[in-house]
């Protein structure tokens, strides 16, 4: 099956800098990689997401990359603010599987 | 539109006890995820349901666990006997999957369960 793998699991940066969290998946035939933000005590929020056709994709300060050749993927969000302080979940999806296989998670945490 | 829904959002059990966790999707999705997720680790699939049929419960334990997602009514995680180790938060997921497509899947609030 998929393995997912996130990094790193805890991320601190500045306010206004940027911030990159990394995954990587093992099986080719994975096509849908979704990013899910999720606060304290709250649910997963979907904040963004790419398909396997394109090799980026980006909504404001958000933006995802995706390299199918070294099977990875990354979540880009720029000009960081206070309140995208919270855990960031990727994922990967084959249409030819069930399952969405979720990365361990990072803790992001934006100073003032 | 209403989103996803889940309830109770806090179940608390004693040992042995029962547990019934009820997601109602989003209107107009036919599919429905179970997760579980303990403190401060990430999402484990359960299993995957469409109405009345069972797509994939690889996640779920074998014992003790059951769900079900009838033609009427929410989809249910039903968990017998429970144990301390079952306390954990229990979030449903919900996507209309359409055919040969991989949808985005909307998460509930969770059911936080604490097993005495």
């Amino acid at each position: 099956g998929e393995n997912v793998e996130q990094h790193p699991s805890t991320l601190s940066v500045q306010e206004g800098d940027s911030a990159v969290i990394k995954c990587t998946y093992s099986d080719s035939a994975s096509n849908y990689f979704p990013w899910y933000k999720q606060e304290l005590g709250k649910r997963p929020q979907l904040i963004i997401d790419i398909r396997s056709n394109v090799g980026e994709k980006k909504d404001q300060r958000i933006a995802v990359t995706l390299n199918k050749t070294a099977k990875h993927f990354s979540l880009h969000i720029t000009e960081t603010q206070p309140e995208d302080s919270a855990v960031y979940f990727c994922a990967a999806h084959s249409n030819t599987g069930n399952q969405f296989y979720f990365g361990t998670g990072t803790s992001l945490t934006v100073i003032p | 539109n209403a989103g996803v829904m889940q309830n109770p959002r806090h179940l608390v059990r004693r040992r042995g006890q029962e547990a019934r966790l009820r997601c109602s999707p989003m209107k107009g999705h036919s599919h429905v995820y179970w997760y579980r997720q303990l403190p401060e680790e990430g999402l484990k699939f359960m299993v995957y349901l469409q109405k009345e049929n069972i797509i994939d419960e690889s996640g779920m334990p074998k014992e003790r666990f059951s769900a079900e997602f009838p033609k009427e009514g929410p989809s249910i995680l039903r968990i017998q006997q429970v144990v301390r180790g079952d306390s954990a938060a229990y979030f449903c997921a919900s996507s209309p999957n359409l055919a040969g497509v991989t949808d985005t899947q909307y998460f509930g609030p969770g059911t936080r369960l604490t097993v005495l």
